[in-house]
Formats: C-alpha cells, structure tokens, sequence
C-alpha cells in the first residue's frame, strides 16, 4: 500500500541545473498537487491537475513547469534552478476532498 | 495575500492538558475545512476536517469547532499525549479541493512530559 510516493527524496543542485521531480499515486486518484514548503510559510501550491492531460497554476508557479501525461504520474520540473527554489517539495493527490500527501523531497540550490 | 491566518506560531502544553490552535479565513467560497498534523520528515496527514453545515466535529480527542458567521476554525486536543508533538496546519478549499489547498502557516505543538 504506497499511496504517494515521490522520488528522489533528497537532491542538490548548482544555480542554473535542471532536474525532474517525480510524484506517483497508485489510489486511481483524479487529482494531483504539488506544494512547497518553507519555514514558516506553510504549504504553497505550485501547479495541479485536475486528470490526465490538463495541469493548472497555483499560488507560486513562476519558475516550475509540469506535466501529467499518465494518470498515475505528475511530474515537476525545474527548468534552471535558483537558490530561492531550495525547498521541500510535496505532491498530494486526491479523489475529491481530503488530499494525500507524500513524504516529500528536500531540494537545496547551491 | 494570506487568506488563512493560524495562530499560534509554536505552542506548549503539559501532558493531560487541553492544547488549542486557531485559524481565520478570508473568502466566504471556502466549503471545506481540513486540519493536517505533520511529524519532521513526513508529509502533512489528515487529522480531522468540517464542512460549514456543522457548528463541531469530533474524532476521539480531537475536536473542531466552526464558527461560520466569524469566519475562524479551531483545533482542540484534549488529554494532550507527547505523541501528539508535531506540526499542525489548517486548510481550507473549496468545493472538495480539486483547485488545491490553502494552507496556514502552521503551529509547532509540544506536549511535555
């Protein structure tokens, strides 16, 4: 029973690097999040997807790019990374309502 | 703009005691209010959520209450226990949260022994 499970869980990067971050939700689930997290800030959405195909911004996307291509599988990407983007990163799915989340990935720009 | 301001910041009570965090909101489209207890090196869990049809809502020692026309929710956990040490947010979203959450910032709850 993974639920959401998010990979890498720890990476970092040098200013300008890009890399993928992986979320995949085995519950069939029709949504999808992403959210960072900074101290003291509480959790910010970045992008979602409401089904397979469609993705929309949230509060804090400048910077991020995204892509849903299986149902299953919601991709972040960080096209030329910044020190502001070091965070951790969530993604959540859900059903309707109440959203699950992964364990996270902790993502430092150098 | 926050639209979802949570209070305290950090909070400590003693064992046994009853530990209260509170949160006010903004936009009156909000329908469903979830709150998320997080352990350090985890991601937020469901604790316990309401929707504004109801005035309270309680799962063993947790406790919501709702008060629609002021627009704030609070968190209650009677006989707080050192386990319930954590983070907690509240949330809140609308129409079943397919545009996603907005969160609070957060109370660091810890329970001395």
């Amino acid at each position: 029973n993974a639920g959401v499970t998010q990979t890498p869980k720890f990476r970092v990067l040098k200013t300008g690097q890009s890399m993928t971050l992986l979320c995949a939700q085995d519950m069939n689930h029709e949504y999808m999040y992403w959210y960072r997290q900074d101290p003291g800030m509480g959790l910010r959405l970045i992008h979602y997807s409401v089904g397979e195909g469609t993705t929309a911004k949230g509060e804090v996307p400048d910077g991020y790019n995204v892509s849903r291509l299986k149902k299953q599988n919601f991709l972040l990407g960080l096209e030329s990374a910044a020190p502001s983007q070091t965070s951790v990163y969530f993604c959540a799915s859900s059903l309707r309502g109440p959203q699950h989340f992964g364990d996270g990935t902790r993502l430092s720009i150098l | 703009q926050q639209q979802v301001k949570q209070s305290p910041q950090s909070l400590i009570v003693q064992k046994g005691g009853i530990s209260i965090i509170n949160c006010a909101y903004e936009n009156t489209a909000f329908d469903y209010f979830p709150w998320y207890q997080q352990f350090p090196g985890k991601g937020p869990a469901l604790l316990i959520a309401i929707r504004p049809d109801v005035s309270e809502k309680k799962e063993g020692r947790f406790t919501i209450s709702f008060n629609k026309s002021a627009k704030q929710f609070s968190l209650h956990i009677m006989d707080s226990q050192p386990g319930d040490s954590a983070t907690y947010f509240c949330a809140a979203t609308i129409d079943g949260g397919a545009d996603g959450l907005t969160f609070g910032k957060g109370t660091h709850l810890i329970i001395q022994p």
